[in-house]
C-alpha cells in the first residue's frame, strides 16, 4: 500500500496568515491527490482534486500543488471558518485509497 | 444536489454484525462509485471498500478482507455496509462517500460502538 505522510502534524496559525501543509506519498502516484477539510464530528469536505483542480464552491484562497510524491496545500489567507483538520489522499494505486494522518489548524 | 443519509447509531456486542446503509438521493446511484471510511476516535481516515453498483465491482483493503461486505441495492438506490466479528477496535465513526478516487459527497455518519 502507499503512504502518506503529512507534516506538520498541527500548527498553530492566525487569522490572514498563509498556512502551507506538505503531504508526501512512499512512491510516485502522479497528480493523482486529493485534499480534504474535516471540521469536529462533521464529515470530511473535498477541496482539491487531481493535486490542484479545486471543487467547485471552495474558496480561491485554498490551492494545491505538487506532482509525484510531494504535494502542497496552501491557504492564502486563513478565515476564522478553515480552523479544521486536514488530509491527503492518494488516488492513483487501488485498492486502498490511503489518507495521510491529518494535519490540524488550530488558533494561535 | 447529491445527498447520502445514513442509518443511525449503532451498539454492538463483540462477536457480533453490524449492518449501516446509505441512501443516495440527487444524482445517478447506480453510476456512482461509492466507499465506505472509517474513522476511530480522535484518529484518521481509513479506506475500508468500495463500489460501482452499475458494474458490480466491489474493492476491499487487505485489512478488512473477509470481515466486510459491500452490497448496493439500485431499486432503493441504497449502499450497505456490513462488518463482521467485531471487536473493540471497531469502535469507530463509519462514513459512506460518493466518488472515486476523489470522494465529492459524504453521508452524515454513523456510530458504531462496540461494548460488552
Amino acid at each position: 500500500d502507499i503512504q502518506m505522510t503529512q507534516s506538520p502534524s498541527s500548527v498553530s496559525a492566525s487569522v490572514g496568515d498563509r498556512v502551507t501543509i506538505t503531504c508526501r506519498a512512499s512512491q510516485d502516484i502522479s497528480r493523482w491527490l486529493a485534499w480534504y477539510q474535516q471540521k469536529p464530528g462533521k464529515a470530511p469536505k473535498l477541496l482539491i482534486f487531481a493535486a490542484s483542480s479545486l471543487q467547485s464552491g471552495v474558496p480561491s484562497r485554498f490551492s494545491g500543488s505538487g506532482s509525484g510524491t510531494d504535494f502542497t496545500l496552501t491557504i492564502s489567507r486563513l478565515q476564522p471558518e478553515d480552523f479544521a483538520t486536514y488530509y491527503c489522499q492518494q488516488a492513483n494505486s487501488f485498492p486502498p485509497w490511503t489518507f495521510g494522518q491529518g494535519t490540524k489548524v488550530e488558533i494561535k | 444536489q447529491v445527498q447520502l443519509v445514513q442509518s443511525g447509531a449503532e451498539v454492538k456486542k463483540p462477536g457480533s454484525s453490524v449492518k449501516v446503509s446509505c441512501k443516495a438521493s440527487g444524482g445517478t446511484f447506480s453510476s456512482s462509485a461509492i466507499s465506505w471510511v472509517r474513522q476511530a476516535p480522535g484518529q484518521g481516515l481509513e479506506w475500508m471498500g468500495g463500489s460501482i453498483p452499475i458494474l458490480g465491482t466491489v474493492n476491499y483493503a487487505q485489512k478488512f478482507q473477509g470481515r466486510v461486505t459491500i452490497t448496493a441495492d439500485e431499486s432503493r438506490s441504497t449502499a450497505y455496509m456490513e462488518l463482521s466479528s467485531l471487536r473493540s477496535e471497531d469502535t469507530a465513526v463509519y462514513y459512506c462517500a460518493r466518488g472515486s478516487p476523489a470522494m465529492d459527497f459524504w453521508g452524515q455518519g454513523t456510530l458504531v460502538t462496540v461494548s460488552p
